[in-house]
C-alpha cells in the first residue's frame, strides 16, 4: 500500500463549478500536511498547510481527518488558471523528509 | 532573489554513458533534497543533505547513483552508467530548517536515455 494515495482524477470541470479532492495516508504517526500544487512540465509549489482545525486560503480550503487519516482539498469557484495537478504531501512523524502522493489531475474547462 | 538552481534543464544521452546533474540552492538554506519524477512512481525521494551532509540515501536506486554537496551552494547527482529506466525529471530543492516543510523546487532536468 502506498504511504499517500490520491485518486489520479482526471477531473474536468467547467469553470465557477466546485471541486474537492481527497487523500489518504498510512502513518499515522504523521505531523504535518500539504497540499503542493504542479502545474505542467513545472516544479511542485506549496499551496497550502493543512492544520488539523481546517484552513481556508480565499477560493481553497483544506481539511484534515486524523481518525479516518485522510486530507480534502476543496477548491471554489474554480479558474482556468486553477488547472493543474495537485499533490497531497504528509510528513511522517519525526522524519525530516516529505513524502509525495503521485498527484490529482485537474483541469478547468472553459 | 534567485531560487534553486538546476543545470542542465535538459540532457540526451546514450545508454552507458555518465550524466552529471548539477543544483544550487537558495543561499541560507540548509537542507538539500534530490528527487526523481516518473508518470509511473510519482515524485520519489533520492537522497537529502543538512549543512552539506547526506542525511539519508534510502531512496537512491541502486550503486549507479551517487550525491555530493561539496558546500552549501551546489551539489551534483551521477549516474554512472546511465540506462534508459533512468529518464525522469529530476529535481532539486532546498528548504530552511525552520518551516521545512515549505522545498523550493528547481525547475528540473528532464533526463533521457536513449
Amino acid at each position: 500500500r502506498k504511504e499517500v494515495e490520491q485518486d489520479p482524477g482526471p477531473f474536468n470541470v467547467p469553470e465557477g463549478a466546485t471541486v474537492a479532492f481527497n487523500c489518504t495516508y498510512s502513518n499515522s504517526a504523521s505531523q504535518s500536511f500539504f497540499w503542493y500544487r504542479q502545474d505542467c512540465r513545472k516544479e511542485p509549489k506549496l499551496l497550502m498547510s493543512v492544520y488539523s482545525s481546517g484552513n481556508e486560503d480565499g477560493r481553497f480550503t483544506a481539511q484534515l481527518n486524523r481518525a479516518s487519516q485522510y486530507i480534502s482539498l476543496l477548491i471554489r469557484d474554480s479558474k482556468l488558471s486553477d488547472s493543474a495537478t495537485y499533490l497531497c504531501v504528509v510528513k511522517p512523524g519525526s522524519a525530516r523528509q516529505l513524502t509525495f502522493g503521485s498527484g490529482t489531475q485537474l483541469t478547468v474547462l472553459p | 532573489d534567485a531560487g534553486v538552481i538546476q543545470s542542465p534543464r535538459h540532457e540526451v544521452t546514450e545508454m552507458g554513458q555518465e550524466v552529471t546533474l548539477r543544483c544550487k540552492p537558495i543561499s541560507g538554506h540548509d537542507y538539500l533534497f534530490w528527487y526523481r519524477q516518473t508518470m509511473m512512481r510519482g515524485l520519489e525521494l533520492l537522497i537529502y543533505f543538512n549543512n552539506n551532509v547526506p542525511i539519508d540515501d534510502s531512496g537512491m536506486p541502486e550503486d549507479r547513483f551517487s550525491a555530493k554537496m561539496p558546500n552549501a551552494s551546489f551539489s551534483t547527482l551521477k549516474i554512472q552508467p546511465s540506462e534508459p529506466r533512468d529518464s525522469a525529471v529530476y529535481f532539486c530543492a532546498s528548504s530552511l530548517h525552520r518551516g521545512m516543510e515549505t522545498q523550493y523546487f528547481g525547475p528540473g532536468t528532464r533526463l533521457l536515455v536513449l
